[in-house]
C-alpha cells in the first residue's frame, strides 16, 4: 500500500495567517492527490482534487500543488471556518490511501 | 445534485454483524463508483473500499478483506456496506461517498452524514 504522510501533525495559527501542509507519498503517485477538509461530526469536503484543481464552491485561498511524491496545501489569510483536520489522499492506486491529518488549531 | 441519505446508527455486539446503507435522493447514482470511509473516534479517516457501478466490481482495502463487502442496488440507487466479525475497534462513524473522475483524477466529492456504529458487549 501507498503510505501518506503528512506534516505538521498540528499547527497553530492565528486568522490572516499563511498555513502550508505537506504531504508525501511513499512512491509516485503523479498528481493522483486530493485534499479534505474534515471538522468534528461533520463528513468530510474535498477542497482540491488532482493535486491543484480547486472544487467548486472552494475559496480561493485554498490553492494545491506539487507532482510525484510531494505535494502541499496553502492556505492564504487563514478564516475562522479554515479551523479543521485536513487529509490528503492518494487515488493513484487502490487500495487509496489518506494521510494521518493535520489539524489547525487557533493560536 | 444527488444527496446521500444514510441509515441510522447502529449498536451491536461484538462478533456480530453491521449493514450500512447509502440512498441517493433527489436523483440516482449518477457516478463512477461509491465509496466507504470510516473513522474511529479521536482517529484519522480510513478508506475501506469501493464499488464500481458500471461493473458492479468492489475493491477493498487489505485491513478489512474478509470482513467487508460493498453492494449497490441500482434499482433504488442503495449502495450497502456490510462488516462482520466486528469487535470494538470498529466503532467509528461510517461515510459513503460518490467517486468522480476529472482529468483522469478520481475523487470523493459528495458525502453522506455518517453513520455511527457502536461496538459494545
Amino acid at each position: 500500500d501507498i503510505q501518506m504522510t503528512q506534516s505538521p501533525s498540528s499547527l497553530s495559527a492565528s486568522a490572516g495567517d499563511r498555513v502550508t501542509i505537506t504531504c508525501r507519498a511513499s512512491q509516485y503517485i503523479s498528481g493522483n492527490l486530493n485534499w479534505y477538509q474534515k471538522k468534528p461530526e461533520k463528513a468530510p469536503k474535498v477542497l482540491i482534487s488532482g493535486a491543484s484543481t480547486l472544487q467548486n464552491g472552494v475559496p480561493s485561498r485554498f490553492t494545491g500543488s506539487g507532482s510525484g511524491t510531494e505535494f502541499t496545501l496553502t492556505i492564504n489569510g487563514l478564516q475562522p471556518e479554515d479551523f479543521a483536520t485536513y487529509y490528503c489522499q492518494q487515488s493513484y492506486t487502490i487500495p487509496w490511501t489518506f494521510g494521518q491529518g493535520t489539524k489547525v488549531e487557533i493560536k | 445534485q444527488v444527496q446521500l441519505v444514510q441509515s441510522g446508527a447502529e449498536v451491536k455486539k461484538p462478533e456480530s454483524s453491521v449493514k450500512v446503507s447509502c440512498k441517493a435522493s433527489g436523483g440516482t447514482f449518477d457516478t463512477y463508483a461509491i465509496s466507504w470511509v470510516r473513522q474511529a473516534p479521536g482517529q484519522g479517516v480510513e478508506w475501506m473500499g469501493r464499488i464500481i457501478l458500471l461493473l458492479g466490481l468492489a475493491n477493498y482495502a487489505q485491513k478489512f478483506q474478509g470482513r467487508v463487502t460493498i453492494t449497490v442496488d441500482k434499482s433504488t440507487s442503495t449502495a450497502y456496506m456490510e462488516l462482520t466479525s466486528l469487535r470494538s475497534e470498529d466503532t467509528a462513524t461510517y461515510y459513503c461517498a460518490t467517486v468522480s473522475i476529472n482529468n483522469d483524477h478520481y475523487y470523493m466529492d459528495v458525502w453522506g452524514k455518517g453513520t455511527p456504529v457502536t461496538v459494545s458487549s
